[in-house]
């Protein structure tokens, strides 16, 4: 089992230009989050997911979309990256809603100049 | 609104000098509380769930603690491989509301 995967693992973008962040499990796992992780913040949460084909936004959803077309992939796409979105970001998984456990996968950092 | 706050930001021991680290909660409706261990580098690895007060939980060298405000995690007699940032978080009524973490040094 390889757990929770995301690609790529480095990005650096300029202002303005788009990207699209892929995560997956092999877990069969239902739920799905993405969050950001910026120094003295804490984790916070982006988008989630419930299901294939549903997504709801977190605390911090606005400048990302998600899409979730298959079970085991949650997408995070920035339509226009600004610098305030350097950051990195973590995908996690968990069998169904919290209290369940979610399982994070390794990150990507990513540079927008 | 749910809130998470960890103390101290930073704890740097000897080896072998026991210690806790604390995170205080305040959460309506609590249905579990999470502690995870997350290196440099790395996304946070899953430790314990706690779900009412009262109960504890250990593994290795850890064990967690829960009341109804804070919860706490108490590291015994720690290794310099147990040096990592540990987090806490909570469920409610919302979705996983993270603390910002006690980087915990742990000096040969």
């Amino acid at each position: 089992n390889a757990g929770v995967t995301q690609t790529p693992k480095f990005r650096v973008l300029k202002t303005g230009q788009s990207m699209t962040l892929l995560c997956a499990q092999d877990m069969n796992h239902e739920y799905m989050y993405w969050y950001r992780q910026d120094p003295g913040m804490g984790l916070r949460l982006i988008h989630y997911s419930v299901g294939e084909g549903t997504t709801a936004k977190g605390e911090v959803p606005d400048g990302y979309n998600v899409s979730r077309l298959k079970k085991q992939n949650f997408l995070l796409g920035l339509e226009s990256a600004a610098p305030s979105q350097t950051s990195v970001y973590f995908c996690a998984s968990s069998f169904a809603e919290p209290p369940y456990e979610q399982y994070f996968g390794p990150g990507t950092r990513l540079t927008v100049t | 609104e749910d809130q998470v706050t960890q103390s101290p930001e930073a704890l740097r021991l000897q080896e072998g000098e026991s210690s806790s680290l604390n995170c205080s909660y305040t959460v309506s409706g609590l249905r579990g509380l999470f502690w995870y261990r997350q290196d440099p580098g790395k996304g946070p690895e899953f430790l314990f769930t706690l779900y009412s007060a009262g109960e504890e939980k250990e593994k290795e060298r850890l064990k967690a603690t829960l009341t109804k405000k804070e919860s706490f995690l108490h590291i015994t007699a720690p290794k310099p491989e147990d040096s990592a940032t540990y987090l806490c978080a909570v469920v409610g009524n919302t979705p996983l509301v993270f603390g910002k973490g006690t980087r915990l040094s742990v000096i040969a």
